[in-house]
């Protein structure tokens, strides 16, 4: 049973423009969410995070909304660059210490 | 600044063959949690410790895996008798748990196992 749901494996998105990684959970419980990116033969780097207490957290270019009601939360990249191919996980943590990721979204940036 | 450190990046052995993997935290993070990642499925949590004590350990966690961090800074995952399923990339990561409920995990480059 998948607690945080990453849907689309993979996504294609022009350099310049605007890339939505989408995520959705099913656990009431989680209180903080987290995105991960990862390279290939990489460990995964923290990228952003937000509280659930908040709707919105913007850091640079990458921008993370939650939408509570929903159980679901997006990550914007704007505008989207070559260096941003590579594979994003969204990540839920409730208060038992675990975070939960999801399966992962592919990421590529076309020139 | 150094970050999550991991030892081996790569181990190739044979099955039935014991393996060890080192990591190295943040040196003020309190916390440091093993996960163990698949093709296409995203880190799965396997345990974790605050200092020194082991606090969780996943149902994935059979009884040929077993951690420590008996000074409550680095931590080892030793695999015995290993089989051709413990074939996986082990991550690492540490945080600093403080009076704030929310931590942010800081992850490792990695040990890659590949089991013959």
């Amino acid at each position: 049973d998948q607690q945080v749901k990453q849907n689309s494996p993979s996504l294609s998105v022009q350099e310049g423009r605007i890339s939505i990684l989408n995520c959705d959970y099913t656990n009431s419980m989680f209180d903080y969410f987290l995105w991960y990116k990862k390279y290939p033969a990489e460990g995964p780097t923290f990228l952003i995070s937000i509280s659930s207490i908040k709707d919105k957290n913007e850091d640079g270019r990458f921008t993370v909304f939650l939408n509570k009601s929903a159980k679901h939360l997006s990550l914007h990249i704007v505008p989207s660059q070559p260096g941003d191919s590579a594979v994003y996980f969204c990540a839920a943590n409730g208060r038992d210490d675990k975070i939960i990721f999801g399966k992962g979204t592919r990421l590529h940036i076309l020139p | 600044d150094t970050g999550v450190s991991q030892d081996p990046r790569h181990k190739i052995t044979k099955r039935g063959q014991n393996v060890t993997f080192r990591c190295d935290p943040i040196s003020e993070h309190n916390r440091l949690y093993w996960y163990r990642q698949t093709l296409g499925q995203g880190p799965e949590f396997l345990t974790y410790f605050q200092n020194e004590a082991q606090l969780e350990k996943s149902r994935l966690l059979s009884d040929r895996f077993s951690a420590e961090r008996p000074k409550g800074s680095f931590s080892t995952l030793e695999i015995q008798r290993t089989e051709q399923g413990d074939s996986a990339m082990y991550l690492c990561a540490s945080s600093l748990m403080g009076l704030a409920a929310q931590e942010t995990q800081y992850f490792g480059p990695g040990t890659r196992l590949l089991v013959l």
